[in-house]
């Protein structure tokens, strides 16, 4: 089923510091995962995606990892700024459609 | 590319009244829409899913008759909350999708029922 409405875990790194954000998904034949940044106020903005073809890919200060043995995702952020301050989703996807994480509430710490 | 638009993207409204909600692809054709509400510090919830000229197919728990959904174009899918009520308030957020690939989401429409 879709993600139901949790209260979000919180995750607080200093400014400069790397970030991990992680998130362990349910299908093992989920062949596609996307992590989107949500800003408050604003709709999910997406960041980066993976297939299952690959285990690890890299955007600009973003990296994706994937495990599938334990079926875990993470996002990496590198050098963690103020704006990268929001909630993290990671959303998988199987036969059906998306199933989306709970989330996690990044907060940078000055 | 792939710009998902909301309209409005803030709305009061007095209680009983109904609300249409606009989601627009603007550069793009979208096989299905979906259509999420978000309580403050919560999870996305998927309320619907549409596809262009269909019955949108509602989660577990929607009432279908509460929140109309029309996707009349591969461009735009409209929500309407009929008679809302102050438990309607809350941050409506669409999203569309091409083939069953990415999701791209919309703004984000946040509605207070008075």
């Amino acid at each position: 089923g879709e993600s139901v409405g949790l209260h979000l875990p919180t995750l607080s790194v200093q400014e400069g510091d790397n970030s991990i954000i992680n998130c362990a998904y349910s299908n093992s034949a989920s062949d596609y995962f996307i992590w989107y940044k949500q800003e408050s106020g604003k709709g999910p903005q997406f960041i980066i995606d993976i297939r299952s073809n690959m285990d690890k890919r890299q955007g600009q200060r973003v990296t994706v990892l994937l495990n599938k043995t334990v079926k875990h995702l993470s996002l990496q952020i590198a050098a963690t700024q103020p704006g990268d301050s929001a909630v993290y989703f990671c959303a998988e996807k199987g036969a059906q459609n998306f199933v989306f994480g709970p989330g996690t509430r990044l907060s940078v710490l000055p | 590319g792939a710009v998902v638009s909301q309209h409005p993207s803030w709305v009061i409204c007095k209680s009983g009244t109904s609300v249409k909600i606009e989601c627009r692809s603007l550069d793009f054709q979208a096989t299905t829409m979906f259509w999420y509400r978000q309580f403050p510090k919560q999870s996305l919830m998927l309320m619907a899913t549409s596809n262009e000229g269909s019955k949108a197919t509602y989660e577990q728990g929607v009432e279908k008759d509460k929140f109309l959904i029309n996707h009349a174009s591969l461009t735009l899918s409209t929500l309407t909350v009929t008679s809302a009520h102050p438990e309607d308030s809350s941050f409506y957020i669409c999203s569309s999708q091409v083939y069953q690939e990415t999701q791209y989401f919309g703004p984000g429409t946040r509605l207070l029922v008075l």
